[in-house]
């Protein structure tokens, strides 16, 4: 069955950095595009970043562009999100979720069981 | 304050229907038909329950429906059990940015 499974979530200083990983399975991974989306502790869902099948298009929510860089590596189905300059309010459960290749953001699925990101000193 | 404008709670008994509304506007919503829906019990991850307004994907049950006027979309579950106590999010894509917007969430509890 399709399956997302993130690590590399923990404890950071603010200003400190951190990488995500998310390993995929049970779907042609190169076909689709994969999405980061987190989530507070007792807040909504916020859209973080997308990447397309072929590593050629990216986009960034505004809040996190310029400190954070997603990518893939379609030979071993996993992809990636580096954070640096963290700050407290990036502090949630993020997300890895394989994404529509049409409308990159039209639905979200499979997700992940998500990994803690805590920004705090 | 969301994009997507959801009621913060709803509630109904076991066998009834109970509708959750979703109002954007006409650059999200009115404007495309990508429309999704996601179900969240506390402290899992969300799971995809309706995607391009009114579409089931294999193994949701039928008891769960979509449908969408205008600017606003809106979420039919019937039959209501206990196991669908849970936060419900919907989203749209956009042409603009951010590509998705999102709504607040709506806790629907069974009575």
């Amino acid at each position: 069955q399709m399956q997302v499974v993130e690590s590399g979530g923990g404890l950071v200083k603010p200003g400190g950095s951190l990488r995500l990983s998310c390993a995929a399975s049970g779907f042609t991974f190169s076909d689709y595009y994969m999405t980061w989306i987190r989530q507070a502790p007792g807040k909504g869902l916020e859209w973080v970043s997308y990447i397309s099948s072929s590593s050629s298009h990216t986009n960034y929510a505004d809040s996190v562009k310029g400190r954070f860089t997603i990518s893939r590596d379609n030979a071993k189905n996993s992809v990636s999100l580096q954070m640096n300059s963290l700050r407290a309010d990036d502090t949630a459960v993020y997300y890895c979720a394989r994404t529509s290749a049409v409308a990159a953001t039209r639905w979200f699925d499979p997700w992940g069981q998500g990994t803690l990101v805590t920004v705090s000193s | 304050q969301s994009a997507l404008t959801q009621p913060a709670s709803v509630s109904g008994s076991p066998g009834q229907s109970i509708t959750i509304s979703c109002t954007g506007t006409s650059s999200d919503v009115g404007a495309y038909n990508y429309v999704s829906w996601y179900q969240q019990h506390p402290g899992k991850a969300p799971k995809l329950m309706i995607y391009d307004v009114s579409n089931r994907p294999s193994g949701v049950s039928n008891r769960f429906s979509g449908s969408k006027s205008g600017n606003t979309a809106s979420l039919t579950i019937s039959g209501l059990q206990a196991e669908d106590e849970a936060d419900y999010y919907c989203t749209s894509y956009t042409s603009s940015s951010p590509p998705v917007v999102f709504g607040g969430g709506t806790k629907l509890t069974v009575l």
